[in-house]
């Protein structure tokens, strides 16, 4: 059974680097395709990106100035970094399996239990 | 504003059925049939529940179902139970500039 953890700090001075990391069990990380998403406070689904074994990533428009994504694939482990956070950053951000669609993003299972991240001074 | 219009709630009655849209544009739900329909309870993870517009994981009910006809994707729950009340969210692959989008949610109440 794939389980996915997120770690990483709780608390994120404005202006800085949020660093998160999903840990992968059950399944090899060179297979599927990897996701962040994030939701706000009380608020919806925000797609964050993705990326592939072979290291190629797709990211949100409106992130995509801020965001990496990247692979770890010794610890079988996959990261997010945004940059230049800002309040609006605050949110529940998950980690999830992305399966394709020849190549193209089709559905997120299974998800990691969330990890709420606080953009404050 | 979310990128897919869902209505903000819906509610029904046990044993009922209900029906909740997610209206995209010829760019994302219009054009391709990768529409998927998440179920998050209050401090949980969301779940999968249909993918591919009709298509049921291994172990969801079939109280479940999806469809889509033009630019609106819909799932409906029938026999409603009270454990089915919770957030629902839909999601479409938009292509290659968008990518990925999600509507804004439903709240579900089975009352």
């Amino acid at each position: 059974q794939v389980q996915l953890q997120e770690s990483g700090p709780g608390l994120v001075k404005p202006s800085e680097t949020l660093s998160l990391t999903c840990s992968v069990s059950g399944d090899s990380i060179n297979t599927y395709y990897w996701s962040w998403i994030r939701q706000p406070p009380g608020k919806g689904l925000e797609w964050i990106g993705y990326l592939y074994h072979s290291g190629s990533t797709n990211y949100n428009p409106s992130l995509k100035s801020r965001v990496t994504i990247s692979l770890d694939t010794s610890k079988n482990q996959f990261s997010l970094k945004l940059t230049s956070v800002t309040a609006a950053d605050t949110a529940v951000y998950y980690c999830a399996r992305l399966t394709r669609y020849d190549w193209n993003p089709n559905w997120f299972d299974p998800w990691g239990q969330g990890t709420l991240v606080t953009v404050s001074s | 504003q979310s990128a897919l219009t869902q209505p903000a709630s819906v509610s029904g009655s046990p044993g009922q059925s209900i029906t909740i849209s997610c209206t995209g544009t010829s760019s994302d739900v219009g054009s391709y049939n990768l529409v998927s329909w998440y179920q998050q309870h209050p401090g949980k993870a969301p779940k999968v529940m249909i993918y591919e517009v009709n298509l049921r994981p291994s172990g969801v009910s079939s109280r479940f179902s999806g469809s889509k006809s033009g630019n609106t994707a819909s799932l409906t729950i029938s026999g409603l139970q009270a454990e089915d009340e919770a957030d629902y969210y839909c999601c479409s692959y938009a292509g290659t500039g968008t990518i990925v989008v999600f509507g804004g949610g439903t709240k579900l109440t089975v009352l």
